[in-house]
């Protein structure tokens, strides 16, 4: 079957470094998705990775290993408005989105 | 970025009437649009998926006869729960795509249904 892996909840301090990872196995591959989503709101999207590597864009990166069925999403100098869930979704040969349940980001000042 | 709009933000319904939401991209053409619905504290649960001008394919485990999808138009797309009950309170939630080689889905803001 399909399936995304993150973890449920994570906590960090203002200004410090974080990655959330997410594994997948999907029916065939087509790119990973990170979306950001507040409270009460829409998700927003953050990347896009389809081939190997580090995808960096301003404080916020993401990185894609096929092979291992894995990503991460890398947030630099946290803000207290990072707090959110993360979404990790993973396109498959159909090209429909596999969603995980999303991480939820605490940041602590 | 593209924009996507969705009307109501919020709705609060008796049990047993109808509910119509619209999901309109302001910007673009969708040739896709996406109904999710969302529970608290978990994840996106794709309803349906339909493209303009044809009918949409639903999910396993999602009525057809009780959510009713309609794309009328490469900017519109309706999401109407019939005979709603307080079980069908949720965050629904519309997503776009342009088509051809981007994937990236649009969300509007969603649509939180209280059913009473």
């Amino acid at each position: 079957g399909q399936n995304i892996d993150q973890p449920t909840e994570m906590t960090a301090t203002e200004g410090a470094i974080v990655q959330i990872n997410c594994t997948y196995q999907t029916s065939g591959f087509n790119g990973l998705f990170w979306y950001q989503q507040h409270a009460g709101e829409a998700p927003t999207f953050l990347s896009y990775n389809v081939l190997d590597g580090l995808e960096e864009k301003g404080r916020f990166s993401s990185f894609l290993s096929r092979s291992k069925g894995y990503s991460y999403l890398l947030l630099k100098e946290l803000q207290m408005k990072d707090s959110a869930s993360y979404l990790c979704a993973a396109m498959d040969s159909n090209y429909q989105l596999i969603w995980g349940a999303g991480t939820k980001l605490i940041i602590k000042p | 970025g593209a924009v996507v709009s969705q009307h109501p933000s919020r709705v609060i319904c008796k049990s047993g009437t109808s509910v119509k939401i619209e999901c309109r991209s302001l910007d673009f053409q969708a040739t896709t649009m996406f109904w999710y619905r969302q529970f608290p504290k978990q994840s996106l649960m794709l309803m349906a998926t339909s493209n303009e001008g044809s009918k949409a394919t639903y999910e396993q485990g999602v009525e057809k006869d009780k959510f009713l999808i309609n794309h009328a138009s490469l900017t519109l797309s309706t999401l109407t729960v019939t005979s709603a009950h307080p079980e069908d309170s949720s965050f629904y939630i519309c997503s776009a795509r342009f088509g051809g080689e981007s994937y990236e889905q649009y969300f509007g803001p969603g649509t939180r249904l209280t059913v009473t």
